[in-house]
């Protein structure tokens, strides 16, 4: 059983669409992590959610982080074919350090 | 944030050989992470290599088949041992704590080992 739900797993979109990635689990998380990867490049990290509730922007990249700190959200306007790549959101369990609990990530491919 | 690299950046193993994997960092940092990675798929911790203790692996790992080094805090090697073509996969190594905030994490380029 995973414990971090990651959806949906691919994502084909053409340039100037919307999306939204979600990640679900039946634990509670001290924090979350978004975070991109490209082929042959290791995950960048995008932002880092703590509080229930906590929305933050990073350009055309909207990050939710859900009032109980079960799930999360990442939502892209106007999807460009840079923002082509791997997504991963990645949980923090109990201290607010220590190991990450990572989604399956979603291949996201934007078709100019 | 801290600049972090990785030695070899890809290399082909023959099964039944060893293969030693450097991380190394910028900056010091509190805990380094070793994980791995089939392409276009997630992540799966390894093992918690802190420095002046005994790395903590995962369940599924053993020091055996994946011994860890961490000298100093700006350094730790991955040993993957006695290879089998289960083990090509991309490595990485990621960083947190000291220089880098706690609540983020840091990751190298990766490893792409192949096992023929």
């Amino acid at each position: 059983t995973q414990l971090l739900e990651q959806s949906p797993q691919f994502l084909s979109i053409q340039e100037g669409e919307n999306l939204t990635v979600y990640c679900n689990s039946s634990s509670v998380f001290s924090s979350l992590q978004w975070y991109r990867q490209e082929p042959g490049e290791g995950p960048v990290l995008l932002v880092t959610v703590v509080t229930g509730g906590e929305v933050k922007k990073l350009k055309r990249l909207t990050f939710q982080f859900g009032d109980a700190r079960k799930d999360s959200s990442l939502h892209i306007t106007a999807a460009q074919p840079g923002d082509t790549g791997l997504y991963l959101c990645a949980g923090r369990l109990g201290t607010s350090y220590g190991k990450l609990t990572f989604g399956q990530g979603t291949i996201l491919t934007v078709h100019p | 944030s801290a600049v972090i690299s990785q030695k070899p950046s890809r290399d082909i193993c023959q099964r039944g050989t060893s293969l030693t994997i450097q991380c190394q960092v910028d900056s010091q940092v509190t805990m380094m992470f070793w994980y791995r990675q089939q392409p276009g798929q997630s992540l799966t911790l390894i093992a918690t290599a802190n420095q002046g203790s005994e790395a903590t692996y995962e369940s599924g790992f053993v020091i055996d088949k994946f011994p860890i080094s961490r000298p100093n805090l700006t350094f730790s090697t991955l040993t993957v041992s006695n290879m089998s073509p289960e083990d090509s996969s991309i490595y990485l190594c990621s960083v947190e704590g000291g220089a880098v905030k706690y609540n983020e994490q840091f990751f190298g380029p990766g490893t792409r080992l192949t096992v023929l």
